[in-house]
This record gives C-alpha cells, structure tokens and sequence, in this order.
C-alpha cells in the first residue's frame, strides 16, 4: 500500500526483554516521527527524524529508548529492558517536506504489552 | 510546555443531533490539526488550520481557528453513527519545531 507502515502490529514481550518495533514510511517522505499513546491519551512525541538525521529526541522517556533511521527511509524503534509502564501504541507518522504546517501521515500503530 | 486542553473528554448523542468539541490552550500555536483516530488504526488528518479567525468546512463538520490561535472548536452537524470515533486536536508550535502536541482527545458515540 501507498500508506505509513508499521510491524509488528502487535507485540507482546516479558519485563526485562529488548523490544524492536519498525516504520516504513511514505515513500519519498522527508520526516518521519515517533509518537507513544497511552491508553485513553492521545499521543506524546518522542522521536523526529529529518532524512537520516535524528533532529529531536527529546521526548524519550528513558535512555532505554533509542531510535534510528540509517538510509533516511526505514526507522526502528528499539526499547531495552522494557518495563511495564512501556505498554502502549507506538504510532510512526512521515510528512513530505519539512515545513511545520505540513500534515502528518499515521500509520496505524503497534500495540506492546508488557507482561 | 505547551499543553492541549480538549472537552468534553466524551460524548454520546443520538444520530441527527449537532455537537461541538473544543481545543485550549494559553500557549499560541502556529497550525493547529484536527484528527479522527478509530479503534486499532492511527490517526487521521481531518484539517489544518493556520490562520487566526480562520474557518474551514469538511462536508458537516466545521473547525474554527481561534483569533488569538490559542483554541480551535469543531462543530459536527446532523451528526451520523460513521461520525463515530475518537477526536484529536493537535498544535505546532513553527518555526523549526516540526512535533505536534495533542490533546487527549474527545471520545465521540453517535447512537443511531
């Protein structure tokens, strides 16, 4: 499809285990972004790439998170030693063009639990 | 930081009633987005809005941009059972911060 991609759609991990969650953005698309949704929230930034260039991290919440996107196109999200308060949807949304009123594209999320 | 203040957190009317969801703030934000997010999907751009006083229509919904560009409202009207899903608006604040902040949006049922 022609749409944000994310795998797995669903992953389930014990307290302690690495986790690695994936975004194939729009093809073409400049930025790309991070964002984690708690159940009932709406979602929080983490992680904003430009290309290859990672060019905002603030919003990660431990140094057990870490994110990359080394060609400028796929991005992994990667969360060591997961804990419990983890668990939510980890949303990836590209937008073309790096101007700050261009429209984000969602993909539709991975749900982690951890149990 | 800046925060989204959305209300009501949840609604649920019957289908061909009007309703109104609105998005504050006291910071000012140079675009503000409205998104509708299903259950198990991500969210979807409705519309964005830029310039303060500013009004966009989407077939029954209208958004409003605040003169100030500190709130937004989305009024839905004759609302329908597909109208049925989770309302999210979102603030960029310009410049070279390209990260949205999001409310925690409004939970909307449309009973038919």
């Amino acid at each position: 499809g022609a749409g944000v991609s994310q795998s797995p759609r669903y992953k389930v991990a014990k307290r302690g285990q690495d986790v690695a969650l994936r975004c194939d953005p729009i093809s073409g698309h400049v930025s790309l972004f991070w964002y984690q949704q708690a159940l009932g929230q709406g979602p929080e930034f983490l992680t904003y790439f430009q290309n290859e260039a990672q060019l905002d991290k603030s919003g990660l919440p431990s140094d057990r998170f870490f994110a990359e996107r080394p060609e400028g196109s796929v991005s992994t999200l990667k969360i060591q030693r997961t804990q419990q308060e983890d668990s939510a949807v980890y949303l990836c949304a590209s937008s073309l063009v790096t101007t700050s009123n261009q429209p984000q594209h969602f993909g539709d999320g991975t749900r982690l639990s951890i149990l | 930081t800046q925060l989204l203040e959305q209300s009501p957190q949840f609604l649920s009317i019957q289908e061909g009633e009007n309703l109104t969801v609105y998005c504050n703030s006291s910071s000012v934000f140079s675009s503000l987005q409205w998104y509708r997010q299903e259950p198990g999907e991500g969210p979807v751009l409705l519309v964005t809005v830029v310039t303060g006083g500013e009004v966009k229509k989407l077939k029954r919904l209208t958004f409003q941009f605040g003169d100030a560009r500190k709130d937004s409202s989305l009024h839905i009207t004759a609302a329908q059972p597909g109208d049925t899903g989770l309302y999210l608006c979102a603030g960029n604040s310009g410049g070279s911060n390209y990260k949205l902040t999001f409310g925690k949006g409004t939970l909307l049922t449309v009973n038919p």
